[in-house]
């Protein structure tokens, strides 16, 4: 079945505490993105890969950091969470390598920053 | 540079009567629209999008959108509303000029009466 999947689904944590949210797709997609989703402003792009090794800033990045060293692997870092990154994260996927094409998502991860 | 605007916070209908959730957009370039939608503790799913192919897109479940350049709107239409259509629904374009980060709107929270 073609999906995207991320872990963990739920995450509660304190400030500072590094941790890393996992995120894989099974489509052979170039293009792969982190958003963040908070009430009553949408979804926000935080960073976003175009293929292996080619990552850049969406709207969003500061605290954040990504990788991709696999095409179907795009993790998301964050080095020193603090509660303002407390929020529904989601990763997503599409073919192409732009974004103009479907994307497709990830069930989501809560997380939250005591 | 691209906008979008959902012109509804919340849009409240009764089972059976018709659906419009209103968008409008802003690009430099040729666009392309999308709607998604996104089921309470889910992830998105793409409804519809616009290409530059017809004006009028049909979508999964019934909804349709029309492109109307002149009015810089993609709005979203559903002739007789199920419950199941309950949940919040983003309109995203994404400029063809460029740029590599679509943008949601801040969503639209569709509410069916029984």
């Amino acid at each position: 079945e073609a999906q995207v999947t991320q872990n963990p689904r739920y995450l509660i944590t304190v400030t500072g505490k590094k941790l890393t949210v996992t995120c894989s797709q099974n489509m052979n997609h170039e293009y792969m993105s982190w958003y963040r989703q908070d009430p009553g402003l949408g979804l926000r792009q935080i960073y976003y890969s175009m293929n292996v090794e080619v990552t850049d800033k969406g709207d969003v990045p500061e605290g954040y950091k990504v990788s991709r060293k696999e095409k179907r692997n795009f993790p998301l870092i964050l080095e020193s969470p603090s509660p303002n990154q407390t929020s529904l994260y989601f990763c997503a996927s599409s073919g192409g390598g732009r974004s103009q094409e479907t994307q497709y998502f990830g069930p989501g991860t809560r997380l939250l920053v005591l | 540079a691209q906008s979008v605007t959902q012109l509804d916070s919340h849009v409240s209908v009764s089972e059976g009567t018709p659906v419009l959730l209103r968008c409008n957009y802003s690009s430099s370039y040729s666009p392309s629209l999308f709607w998604y939608v996104q089921h309470p503790n889910k992830g998105l799913q793409l409804l519809l999008k616009y290409t530059s192919a017809a004006t009028l897109v049909k979508g999964i479940n019934g909804f349709e959108a029309e492109f109307k350049k002149s009015e810089t709107s993609f709005h979203l239409t559903k002739p007789s509303a199920h419950m199941s259509d309950a949940a919040e629904y983003f309109c995203v374009v994404s400029d063809l000029g460029g740029s590599y980060i679509p943008t949601f709107g801040r969503g639209t929270s569709l509410i069916v009466h029984p």
